[in-house]
């Protein structure tokens, strides 16, 4: 398998614009999740889904922020209207079960909002 | 919900001397703790785990602690090696959810 698959690698955009950031997990992985990661604030979960469904996404910071699952291979992570804030390496990661196994990432996609 | 803290924010030590790195977390019903390894440019990679019904575990130069009671665990690298350095973060699970401490950068001086 080829990993966590998540494009774009970099993404510049004009503030206001929807960025839209996908993720292709690793096949018959059951969880999926979003983190966020800033040199503030770490690496700070957003939201994760378990057999495509959202389970938590109280780390969602706003509105703005809106991530989907439509099927077990794909997911994406939308900010519309994105800010200069936004501003982070965003990584999404796999995972076999919900819990107590390890998380694969992807490689991450940096986002630069200007 | 669980709160990881995560110390020391930078560490430096002599190439060969060991590393420690020590956590702390919150949620008492937390029984799955990994630590991740971060090159630059890469995502956060699993090097050792830990789970709650086991004290402490070791696996070539590294090795990690584990005390439920005080709500600590330890990751400890012997011997280090000018690839180890990087940025490392501990990690706490027990409901679905991998809450990271903020992570230490660890420099290895020759």
């Amino acid at each position: 398998d080829a990993g966590v698959i998540q494009s774009p690698r970099h993404e510049v955009t004009e503030m206001g614009q929807e960025v839209t950031l996908r993720c292709k997990p690793i096949s018959g992985h059951n969880s999926l999740f979003w983190y966020r990661q800033t040199m503030m604030r770490g690496l700070e979960l957003l939201i994760y889904f378990n057999n495509n469904v959202p389970i938590d996404d109280s780390g969602m910071p706003e509105d703005r922020f809106s991530a989907k699952m439509p099927n077990a291979s794909f997911s994406t992570l939308k900010i519309q209207p994105s800010e200069p804030r936004d501003s982070a390496v965003y990584f999404c990661a796999s995972s076999p079960s919900r819990s107590e196994t390890e998380a694969f990432f992807g490689q991450g996609t940096r986002l630069t909002v200007v | 919900g669980e709160n990881v803290e995560q110390h020391p924010s930078t560490l430096s030590v002599q190439e060969g001397d060991s590393a420690v790195i020590k956590c702390t977390y919150s949620d008492s019903a937390s029984n799955y703790f990994p630590w991740y390894k971060q090159e630059l440019g890469k995502g956060p990679q699993l090097i050792i785990d830990i789970r709650s019904n086991v004290g402490e575990k070791k696996d070539q130069r590294i090795a990690v602690t584990l005390n439920k009671t005080a709500k600590h665990f330890s990751l400890h690298i012997t011997e280090t090696q000018p690839e180890d350095s990087a940025v490392y973060f501990c990690a706490a699970s027990g409901n679905d959810k991998i809450i990271f401490g903020k992570g230490t950068r660890l420099h290895i001086l020759p």
